[in-house]
């Protein structure tokens, strides 16, 4: 059972316009999020993390969201760029070495 | 220099070959990953090291084995590999500690090591 869910498998948004990245999850013993962006033929890079005490971490353009209630994490760019078409992984932490991964969201920025 | 570093980066390999992936790292970090991706699957753990004598299996460690032969070297073995082992393998890095060490408890991912099976 997937601890972690991404439901949406791409996403497709105009250059300049908001994009948002949603991420699901099931265990509520998940201490920290984080998310990664991929470029093909390259390894997953941190883009932002938050703690499951906080419920808002921005870096840039980049702003991340958890709504523990709801076990629901959102991640969004804004403005989009071109540059920023790669997937995008959300990952949750259990103790302090566990990471399990979502199974990733395609973003593709439009020019 | 990649402060992971995965070797092979592609094998094309047939059923019931050994099979070995390397990874290396400078970060001076005591815990190191491996994961697989498959399409649709995201990444998988398989195996997890929290310093050369603390070993742990993952979720998919069935048909691979590790060895941690340093602080900066942990290889994925398949000791007999077959076809729905194809996948791309990644290995990561991480610090011990409440936060990860680094303060926002992150991994460090190498580039990946692409394996087919025939």
């Amino acid at each position: 059972d997937q601890q972690v869910k991404q439901n949406s498998p791409s996403l497709s948004v105009q250059e300049g316009r908001i994009s948002i990245l949603n991420c699901d999850y099931t265990n509520s013993m998940f201490d920290y999020f984080l998310w990664y962006k991929k470029y093909p033929a390259e390894g997953p890079t941190f883009l932002i993390s938050i703690s499951s005490i906080k419920d808002k971490n921005e870096d840039g353009r980049f702003t991340v969201f958890l709504n523990k209630s709801a076990k629901h994490l959102s991640l969004h760019i804004v403005p989009s760029q071109p540059g920023d078409s790669a997937v995008y992984f959300c990952a949750a932490r259990e103790g302090t070495y566990k990471y399990i991964f979502g199974t990733g969201t395609r973003l593709k920025v439009l020019a | 220099d990649a402060d992971v570093t995965q070797t092979p980066r592609n094998r094309i390999t047939k059923t019931g070959k050994r099979i070995m992936l390397e990874c290396s790292q400078t970060k001076g970090h005591d815990r190191m990953y491996w994961y697989r991706q498959d399409p649709g699957l995201g990444l998988r753990l398989i195996y997890y090291s929290f310093d050369v004598k603390d070993i742990n299996k993952g979720e998919i460690s069935d048909g691979y084995s590790v060895s941690r032969q340093a602080q900066a070297k942990f290889s994925l073995s398949l000791e007999s590999a077959i076809p729905n082992q194809t996948a791309l393998y990644f290995c990561a890095t991480g610090r011990g500690g409440l936060a990860g060490g680094s303060g926002t408890g992150e991994l460090f991912f190498g580039e990946g090591s692409r394996l087919t099976v025939l």
